[in-house]
């Protein structure tokens, strides 16, 4: 079975652009959360998405967006980039999103915003 | 607010010792622990975890002890080999939230 699978692994922005990452979540996995790591922060909570529908969001500004799709395949926007947005993002899926859960995670995608 | 803090940033420990990772928590809601481990450039995976109805959970060489009175938790790796180099990452999870809470990590180096 394969297992969480992100596009792309890097990207390089520039300030005021927007990005949009994907995650495809393990086959038959319904529920898609995304994580933002940076150093000294740990990973931090964005949202989750569960059969198309956001279940819970965390503490991040508007321009963080995102979206689930029919076959689970989830995508993250951010617009208006700043520098601070620079971080690993990371997607985990899991079967019915229950917080006792194991969460399966994707290798990320490294932003970095200049 | 970090709810969950891990705050040892790096421990290094000799390979065969014990390496004991700690971690303390605010909210008195959570009610199930996790700790995944991370390698560079993969994401993190999912190591063992407790109920905060026990006390102590075991798996190999890996044990996770809770203290719900301190609000602490640690985990145990022994004997510790050169592969359980990573960072480790404590996470919390209360009922009803689907979210984790997680540490800021913690950098292990096992030394040969």
């Amino acid at each position: 079975k394969a297992g969480v699978t992100q596009t792309p692994r890097y990207l390089i922005k520039t300030r005021g652009q927007q990005v949009t990452l994907s995650c495809s979540p393990i086959s038959g996995h319904r529920s898609v959360s995304w994580y933002q790591q940076t150093p000294g922060q740990g990973l931090q909570f964005l949202f989750e998405y569960f059969s198309e529908t956001q279940r819970n969001k965390g503490n991040f500004p508007g321009r963080f967006s995102g979206r689930q799709f029919s076959n689970s395949r989830s995508e993250m926007n951010v617009s208006t980039l700043e520098l601070g947005d620079s971080a690993l993002y990371l997607c985990a899926s899991s079967l019915a999103g229950i917080p006792n859960e194991k969460l399966f995670f994707g290798s990320g995608t490294q932003l970095s915003v200049l | 607010d970090q709810q969950v803090k891990q705050n040892s940033p790096s421990l290094s420990v000799q390979e065969g010792r014990i390496s004991i990772l700690n971690c303390d928590y605010t909210n008195s809601m959570f009610d199930y622990f996790l700790w995944y481990k991370k390698y560079p450039a993969e994401g993190p995976t999912f190591l063992i975890s407790i109920s905060s109805i026990k006390d102590k959970n075991e798996d190999g060489r890996f044990t996770v002890f809770l203290n719900k009175s301190a609000k602490h938790l640690s985990l145990h790796i022994v004997p510790s080999q050169p592969g359980d180099s990573a960072v480790y990452f404590c996470a919390a999870s209360a009922e009803g939230a689907q979210k984790l809470v997680f540490g800021q990590g913690t950098r292990l180096t096992i030394n040969p």
